[in-house]
């Protein structure tokens, strides 16, 4: 059983159309949920850090919310520029602080 | 800054061949890890450690060895390539226990 599942696996916006990506994730004892954007051939690069629920970062176009159960990232007005695959990683209690990743979702940003 | 530096950027072995990955960062983080990446799989931790003179395993660790002598290096070893590793090898440091980490480039792995 995944301990951390991303939705969709992959979503196609045109240009200025808003969505979100969510990161689900059952582990218990959550010490840190973090959101990666990669590039094609690239290593993750590192976005946003969320560490309790009801917790916001913003960058950009892009806004990240935790809670309880699930982490979400919101893109708004979308530009070709953020096609990427966003990463969803989390450490918890018996992680021994090392992030277990999901599988990530493909985004493709049309002009 | 430099960050985290991964050599060589890419590779192709022989089944049964030896080599090491190199990994080194100039943030003087304490933690080190080695994640592989493959199609479908996302990331897996292959081995990690906490600081010089500490390693342990990580999820998928068979057929990989690792070292941490200085800080700044964090070396990862096949011992005998099999088709099964090729992958892309990603290395990454972080400062503390629940920070974010930072990755290097990946080295991509053909073992034919």
């Amino acid at each position: 059983e995944d301990q951390v599942t991303q939705s969709p696996e992959a979503l196609r916006l045109q240009e200025g159309e808003s969505s979100s990506l969510n990161c689900s994730y059952t582990v218990s004892g959550l010490r840190g949920l973090f959101w990666y954007r990669q590039d094609p051939g690239k290593g993750p690069e590192f976005l946003f850090t969320l560490y309790s629920a009801g917790e916001e970062k913003e960058k950009e176009r892009l806004k990240a919310t935790l809670t309880k159960k699930e982490s979400f990232l919101h893109i708004t007005a979308p530009k070709p520029e953020d096609s990427a695959t966003y990463l969803c990683a989390v450490t918890y209690g018996g992680s021994q602080g090392n992030l277990i990743f999901g599988k990530g979702t493909k985004l493709s940003v049309k002009p | 800054n430099a960050g985290v530096t991964q050599t060589p950027k890419f590779q192709v072995l022989k089944t049964g061949q030896s080599m090491t990955l190199q990994c080194a960062q100039d943030m003087n983080h304490e933690y080190m890890s080695w994640y592989r990446q493959d199609p479908g799989m996302g990331l897996r931790l292959i081995h990690y450690s906490v600081g010089a003179g500490i390693t342990d395993q990580g999820e998928v660790p068979n057929g990989y060895n690792v070292s941490r002598s200085t800080t700044e290096d964090f070396p990862l070893r096949l011992l005998s390539a099999a088709p099964s590793q090729t992958s892309v090898y990603f290395c990454a440091s972080k400062r503390a226990r629940n920070t974010e980490a930072f990755f290097g480039q990946g080295t991509r792995l053909t073992v034919v």
